[in-house]
This record gives structure tokens, sequence and C-alpha cells, in this order.
């Protein structure tokens, strides 16, 4: 168990760009979440996985943010045409049930992103 | 919608003294989880204590201990013997317990210094 491992750790891109995060969650743990973080902010929800199915997704990913899970297993994060409002960090959270009702969340130490 | 308010942005300790750090939260909702997250430097998130809104006994993790008022919708943490290590973000968090629901709402975190 490594933990929940986010990649890259720091990405500067140009206005414009396009940029793609990965995370790969704990090996057990089918559900996996994406949360943003800005300044001195808490994290804000931005999608959920279980397994492979795509079932939450915020108000806050525009069309330009897509996210996939192919094969229930890693996770990508897609920015298009990234904004400079886009610059934040990106949290990824996978999670199992410790009992019958007890989620617990692993958070991964996150994707900075810079956009110029 | 439901909110998470933290209103101290930062808050100092001294070694081995207590602190008491507040979380105030606005939901219709009657069943809930409600957390404390850690957020290190290393900017991983860490579960640090949850309470579940159907028990009435308050929650206890060693050096942890929340104040839970279900009424009032205050949930404080309470950190006894504070040690150097302690020093981090802290994020109270709420997350509905209704099956189909996944995502969690965090405040906007208090800083926590503890000097030596």
């Amino acid at each position: 168990d490594t933990g929940v491992s986010q990649d890259p750790r720091h990405k500067i891109t140009k206005r414009g760009q396009n940029v793609t995060f990965r995370c790969d969650p704990i090996s057990e743990h089918n559900r996996l979440y994406w949360y943003r973080q800005t300044l001195g902010q808490g994290p804000e929800f931005l999608t959920y996985f279980q397994n492979e199915a795509q079932l939450e997704k915020s108000r806050l990913l525009s069309d330009r943010f897509s996210a996939e899970r192919p094969k229930g297993s890693f996770s990508t994060l897609e920015i298009q045409r990234t904004e400079q409002g886009d610059s934040a960090m990106y949290l990824c959270a996978s999670s199992i049930f410790i009992d019958r009702v007890t989620e617990k969340l692993f958070f991964g130490s996150g994707t900075q992103l810079s956009v110029l | 919608a439901q909110t998470v308010t933290q209103s101290q942005p930062e808050m100092s300790v001294q070694e081995a003294e207590t602190v008491t750090l507040s979380c105030t939260y606005d939901t219709s909702e009657s069943d809930y989880y409600l957390f404390w997250y850690k957020q290190p430097p290393s900017r991983q998130m860490i579960l640090v204590i949850r309470q579940e809104a159907y028990k009435q006994q308050n929650a206890t993790e060693n050096r942890f201990s929340v104040n839970f008022q279900k009424a009032a919708k205050s949930f404080s943490l309470k950190i006894s013997d504070s040690q150097l290590g302690d020093a981090a973000m802290y994020f109270c968090a709420y997350r509905r317990a209704i099956s189909g629901t996944y995502k969690y709402i965090f405040g906007t975190g208090t800083r926590l210094k503890v000097l030596a």
C-alpha cells in the first residue's frame, strides 16, 4: 500500500493549453474523488467515480473539464483551453468502507497547476 | 445547500497546551457525518476524527476530541497536549448520509501554529 499517487506534482502551463493529471488510487479502493483547492480555501468537490462509473459531477466542472477512470483503476482529469482561473491544487482521493457505514478517504498530495 | 464555516483563519497554541478549533455548519438534513481533516505542508489531507450525527456521544481519538452540538450545528475540535507535529491547516467537513450522495463539503480551514 503506497497510498494515493498523483502525477505530476507541479504543472506550469500557458493559457489556452491543455493539461492532463493522473491519479493512482490505493489498489483495492473502488471509490475515487477529484477536488480542487485554491489558496485560502478548502477543497471543492469536482467529481466522483465508483469503479469506472462517474456518478456525480459538480457544476464547477465546466465543459472544458473531463475526467475518466477506465477499468476502474487510475483516473485522469483533463482541462482543455486552460484559463488563469484554473490555477489551483487538484486533489485526488480514494476511499474504502471500513464497516457498513464508515467511509475513510485517503488523499494524494495533489497536483499544483499554475496557468500563466 | 449545505455549508461549513470556520471562523478562525489562524490559531496559536503553546506546546503541551490545549486548543479548540471552531466549526459551524448549516443543513436541513437530520443524518450526516462530520469530519476534521489535517493538511500539513506535505499537502496530503489526513483524517483526524469523524462524528456520526445520530450519535450523541462525542468522538475521541487519543489527544483529539470533538464537542458536537447538533441543535446548535456546531462541531469543534479540541487538541490536548499540543505537539509541534500538530501544526497544520485543519479543515472541518460535512457529508450527507443519504445513499447516492457522495461529496464532502469542506470549510475554509484554520491554520494552527504550535509554539515551542
